[in-house]
């Protein structure tokens, strides 16, 4: 079956402006995380979405927000872009949300902002 | 809160050598563990996982990993590395139900791990 799709695999943007990641999940999987990959931070845990609710959010601004529709796809949206956002942004996708599930990440998304 | 601890941030073993990659968590709980593999450019890929039962997990790729609570680890170990095994290795501790940790993984530094031919 197909994997997590994440549009578009490569972005460039321009500091101020705004920016929309989208994550379609594995068929039947309801839980969708995204994570923020730098060289510096490392892997950050940004929020995970269940049944169209944010169910757990980290440690970001809230230029950082999301959001999910009915049919399990996800949105990031990032607001007044930064330098320091740029990253690889990572979706993964769980059966059900909590620690004992498996997650399956999708290629992501290279933001770079410019 | 939880945390991980990946000692080594780089390990360049020969083709066919045996190899372990460290990975000390910090949970206050029965830790469900995870490693995966990343190649540049890529997603994270799952190797396996650890919640609950045998401490010897076998995952894919021919990769095993051993839970130890006594010490707090999950290394990931391969007795025979092939050239195709370059690549950046994480490993991660999911938080189940309740507290501000619920439905995130942890990530460790990651390894990277050079095969030389």
């Amino acid at each position: 079956k197909a994997g997590v799709t994440q549009t578009p695999r490569y972005l460039i943007k321009t500091r101020g402006q705004q920016v929309t990641l989208s994550c379609s999940p594995i068929s039947g999987h309801r839980s969708v995380s995204w994570y923020q990959q730098t060289p510096g931070q490392g892997l950050q845990f940004l929020f995970e979405y269940f049944s169209e609710t944010q169910r757990n959010k980290g440690n970001f601004p809230g230029r950082f927000s999301g959001r999910q529709f009915s049919n399990s796809r996800s949105e990031m949206n990032v607001s007044t872009l930064e330098l320091g956002d740029s990253a690889l942004y990572l979706c993964a996708s769980s059966l059900k949300p909590g620690g004992n599930t498996e997650a399956f990440f999708g290629q992501g998304t290279r933001l770079t902002v410019v | 809160a939880q945390s991980v601890t990946q000692p080594d941030i780089h390990i360049t073993v020969s083709e066919g050598a045996s190899l372990e990659l460290r990975c000390n968590y910090s949970y206050g709980a029965t830790p469900y563990l995870f490693w995966y593999v990343q190649s540049p450019g890529q997603g994270l890929q799952l190797l396996l996982k650890y919640f609950s039962g045998d401490t010897l997990v076998q995952g894919i790729k021919g990769f095993e990993a051993e839970f130890k609570r006594s010490q707090s680890s999950f290394n990931l170990r391969k007795p025979s590395v092939h050239w195709s095994d370059a690549a950046e290795y994480f490993c991660a501790v999911g938080a189940d139900a309740g507290g501000t940790s619920y439905g995130k993984l942890t990530f460790g530094q990651g390894t990277i791990l050079t095969v030389h031919p």
